[in-house]
């Protein structure tokens, strides 16, 4: 199994710009995560999938938007792109049972200049 | 709603010292807890998770946390320090089960750094 994987690894956007991350899993689990990690804060929840064709806002949502057509992907976009989404950015997968535990892809580091 | 607290955002330790990091949690619920490490450059890799079988949680590599209900803690030990321990550590709470529930919130990590 590959567990999660994330493409880009890497992208600098120019401001105004937009682009997708994509993120797929194949432990066919239901649940999906997109996470924001900044130097000293942690990382926030952007948005979170419960299984196809659902999606609900995590903690700062904002400027971001999600889809999910099939259970394996869970692409992030972002529209308009500003230095505030400068950032490394998580995709994560979990079955959604108690224990919750939480695979994570490799990360994309995005610039915007 | 549940918040985690971790003390000290860099820890260093030599070489074969003990290893403790920090981890208070806050829920209006019973929690399931976790520690995360994240190596440079890398994704984050579950250290252990308590979901209540056990106070006392093994994980890999030679970590172990204990859940203290009384303290609100779940802090992080290994008797030892490797060089190789040297990462980024993630404390996180849920509180399971319920719609939305299954989400997990970090602390801000702490920094390992270990001294030849």
């Amino acid at each position: 199994n590959a567990g999660v994987t994330q493409t880009p690894k890497f992208r600098i956007l120019k401001i105004g710009q937009s682009m997708t991350l994509q993120c797929t899993q194949d432990m066919n689990h239901n649940y999906m995560y997109w996470y924001r990690q900044d130097p000293g804060m942690g990382l926030k929840l952007i948005y979170y999938s419960v299984g196809a064709g659902i999606t609900d806002k995590g903690e700062v949502p904002n400027g971001y938007n999600v889809s999910r057509s099939t259970t394996e992907d869970f692409p992030l976009r972002l529209e308009l792109a500003a230095p505030s989404q400068t950032s490394v950015y998580f995709c994560a997968s979990s079955m959604g049972t108690d224990n919750n535990e939480q695979f994570f892809g490799p990360g994309t580091r995005l610039t915007v200049l | 709603a549940q918040s985690v607290t971790q003390l000290g955002s860099h820890v260093s330790v030599s070489e074969g010292a003990l290893v403790l990091l920090r981890c208070n949690y806050s829920s209006s619920v019973p929690p399931y807890l976790f520690w995360y490490v994240q190596y440079p450059n890398q994704g984050l890799q579950l250290l252990l998770k308590y979901t209540s079988a056990a106070t006392l949680v093994k994980g890999i590599n030679g970590f172990e946390a204990e859940f203290k209900k009384s303290e609100t803690s779940f802090h992080l030990t290994k008797p030892s320090a490797h060089m190789s321990d040297a990462a980024e550590y993630f404390c996180a709470v849920t509180t399971g089960s319920g719609a939305g529930s299954y989400q997990l919130t970090f602390g801000k990590g702490t920094k390992l750094s270990v001294i030849p």
